[in-house]
């Protein structure tokens, strides 16, 4: 069956970066491509960027360029978000998702704190 | 940015009761649009894509339609289950984008 496996917890202080993985398992990695989605406490889902782990094209929300870097791993079958510069307004959980949205990870929270 | 305008932000419904919930794009999107739930502490669940379609395993008393730039999600009888948080996601454009959120609570 599908599943996509996220990192862990991260705590971050502000101006530092974070890398968050996630593990997809149960289909071919590079036929799908996979975004990546935050939702801050309280707030709506915002989408961030994605990528095609075809050939490793990437496609960035504006509001995240600059900051956002998502890669992949072919040979892991894993795709990265790291997220650069942090403020305390970073702080939110941080799913990846495959392309059609059916699949989601179990998301990581990024906290964000001096 | 394609805006995605998301109604009720919350709506109190009793157990059997028919549930609607409306989001409107602020330009044509074709049928390009996804219902989530969301439950707390959980990743979202997609319900409905391409506006008006079931995602297998969905029970059949989800449903999605779209007239112009309005879409509509209808839950025709409401279960205990399914208290949770539904929003839309449009991915016509890219960045996608996603309604405010519509929080549904048991009367």
């Amino acid at each position: 069956q599908v599943q996509l496996v996220q990192s862990g917890a991260e705590v971050k202080k502000p101006g530092a970066s974070v890398k968050v993985s996630c593990e997809a398992s149960g289909y071919t990695f590079t036929t799908y491509a996979m975004y990546w989605v935050r939702q801050a406490p309280g707030q709506r889902l915002e989408w961030m960027g994605w990528i095609n782990p075809g050939n490793g094209d990437t496609k960035y929300s504006q509001k995240f360029q600059g900051r956002v870097t998502i890669a992949r791993d072919t040979s892991a079958s894993t795709a990265y978000m790291e997220l650069s510069s942090l403020r305390s307004e970073d702080t939110a959980v941080y799913y990846c998702a495959r392309e059609e949205g059916a699949y989601w990870g179990q998301g990581t929270l990024v906290t964000v704190s001096s | 940015d394609i805006q995605m305008t998301q109604s009720p932000s919350s709506l109190s419904a009793s157990v059997g009761d028919r549930v609607t919930i409306t989001c409107q794009a602020s330009q044509d999107i074709s049928n390009y649009l996804n219902w989530y739930q969301q439950k707390p502490g959980k990743a979202p669940k997609l319900l409905i894509y391409d506006a008006s379609n079931l995602e297998t395993g969905v029970p059949s008393r989800f449903s999605g339609s779209r007239s112009g730039t309005d879409f509509t999600f209808t839950i025709s009888s409401l279960q205990p289950e399914d208290i949770a948080t539904y929003y839309c996601q449009q991915y016509d454009n890219l960045p996608q984008t996603f309604g405010q959120g519509t929080k549904l609570e048991i009367k």
